[in-house]
């Protein structure tokens, strides 16, 4: 089975911070992808990786930035962190020419 | 963009009857749908999908269906136990242009025992 690892359960972090959300597949998948969940909004893409070093804006890339230096891991960053950035993000995987995507549990992210 | 719907937030059963969680999407030349189940706490979780070219497919417990010509598709949960309180959103995939799914927001299903 597919695991994908998200580092934190749940974070807490202050306005004006610098916030690094990491996550890790054990599949090889070439792609990757961030999305944030909100109630009543559903899954939004906000940035995703079809290879290393590669990375795409997705549906709402604004006030964040990614980083995908190894194949299994893909980073979110948030560059100075505001309370609307307040939300559940989950990290996917995927395996090149298959579907579906792959889920980690989410980080629960609070922005004071 | 296009989008994916679903008709009922929130849906209520008793333990052992059936659920059917809608779906509508709006891209015609989708071709391939996929349900996710996703509990408290937890991410989404792959439970069926169906490709374009057919209208019925069956799982454990679980169908999903397909009408094209009103571009619906449904979840059908067998026998709904509680372990099957979750949110259940669709996906629909353009597979010859972007791999990347359009989510649906998704429906609560609860099952009181």
């Amino acid at each position: 089975d597919v695991k994908v690892t998200q580092s934190s359960r749940y974070l807490v972090k202050r306005t004006g911070e610098k916030v690094f959300l990491e996550c890790v597949q054990d599949m090889d998948h070439e792609n990757m992808f961030w999305y944030r969940q909100d109630p009543g909004l559903g899954l939004r893409l906000i940035y995703f990786s079809y290879d290393v070093k590669m990375k795409e804006k997705g549906d709402i890339p604004e006030g964040y930035s990614v980083s995908r230096e190894k194949k299994e891991r893909f980073s979110l960053i948030l560059e100075s962190a505001s309370t609307n950035q307040t939300s559940m993000y989950l990290c996917a995987s995927l395996d090149r020419g298959s579907q579906p995507q792959h889920f980690g549990d989410g980080t629960r992210l609070s922005i004071l | 963009g296009e989008s994916v719907g679903l008709h009922l937030p929130t849906l209520s059963v008793q333990e052992g009857d059936n659920s059917i969680i809608n779906c509508a999407y709006s891209n015609s030349a989708s071709d391939y749908f996929i349900w996710y189940k996703q509990e408290s706490g937890k991410g989404p979780q792959f439970i069926i999908d169906i490709r374009s070219n057919m209208d019925k497919r069956q799982g454990q417990r679980v169908t999903v269906l397909l009408n094209k010509t009103v571009k619906h598709l449904s979840l059908q949960i067998a026998a709904t136990q509680p372990g099957d309180s979750a949110v259940y959103f669709c996906a629909e995939i353009l597979s010859g242009g972007s791999y990347i799914p359009t989510f649906g927001r998704g429906t609560s299903l609860i099952v009181h025992p």
